[in-house]
């Protein structure tokens, strides 16, 4: 079975700081793809970054970057120049075949 | 990009009604669509995932008969909450995929509160 485990419930930051988010994933499967979702108050789900596994290259998306150690099992996402508009929950989730899997997520919030 | 568009975004119904929640995608063929739950400050909970044309499989623990899900076109899915009571009252997010590239879409859900 896969699962993906967030460590840190909330976490905070300063305006205009760098702030790493946490994720480790188990799975046997050797094709998968990973993602950070972004669930500000209105509760859309917003995709904020997406890996796929076979590539050993982090993705990156504007201030959004991730490291992503397969080995591991491993994927934090990195929030450079935090804005206040960052503060948000912010769910790790892993998908193999049909089967789409959520970490239990971070509430980051950005302090002025 | 991809849209899904799920209706209505708030509901209120009273208890022992049924009530319809809809997911479409608007701009792609979704093979694939899931239903979630999600409690105040918690994960998303998979309740079911959805072929078209086919059963839903619901997840351990998702009665079936309440939950009916219904996927007749690649561009609709729909999720009846039947016999509704207060504690079905929750948040419901749909999502869709094409197949294609691991690409999910999510609708920008229901509140759901049966009185």
């Amino acid at each position: 079975a896969q699962t993906v485990t967030q460590s840190q419930p909330e976490m905070s930051v300063q305006e205009a700081e760098t702030v790493t988010l946490s994720c480790t994933y188990d799975t046997s499967e050797s094709n998968y793809y990973l993602f950070w979702y972004k669930q500000p108050p209105s509760r859309q789900m917003i995709l904020v970054i997406r890996q796929e596994a076979y590539k050993q290259q982090n993705a990156t998306e504007n201030r959004f970057s991730v490291n992503f150690q397969k080995a591991a099992k491993s994927f934090s996402l990195k929030i450079s120049d935090s804005q206040l508009g960052d503060t948000a929950m912010y769910f790790c989730a892993f998908a193999t075949g049909n089967q789409f899997y959520f970490g239990t997520g971070t509430s980051l919030t950005v302090i002025p | 990009g991809a849209v899904v568009s799920q209706h209505p975004s708030r509901v209120i119904c009273k208890s022992g009604t049924s009530v319809k929640i809809e997911c479409r995608s608007l701009d792609f063929q979704a093979t694939t669509m899931f239903w979630y739950r999600q409690f105040p400050k918690q994960s998303l909970m998979l309740m079911a995932t959805s072929n078209e044309g086919s059963k839903a499989t619901y997840e351990q623990g998702v009665e079936k008969d309440k939950f009916l899900i219904n996927h007749a076109s690649l561009t609709l899915s729909t999720l009846t909450v039947t016999s509704a009571h207060p504690e079905d009252s929750s948040f419901y997010i749909c999502s869709a995929s094409s197949g294609q590239s691991y690409g999910y879409t999510f609708g920008s859900g229901t509140r759901l509160t049966v009185v």
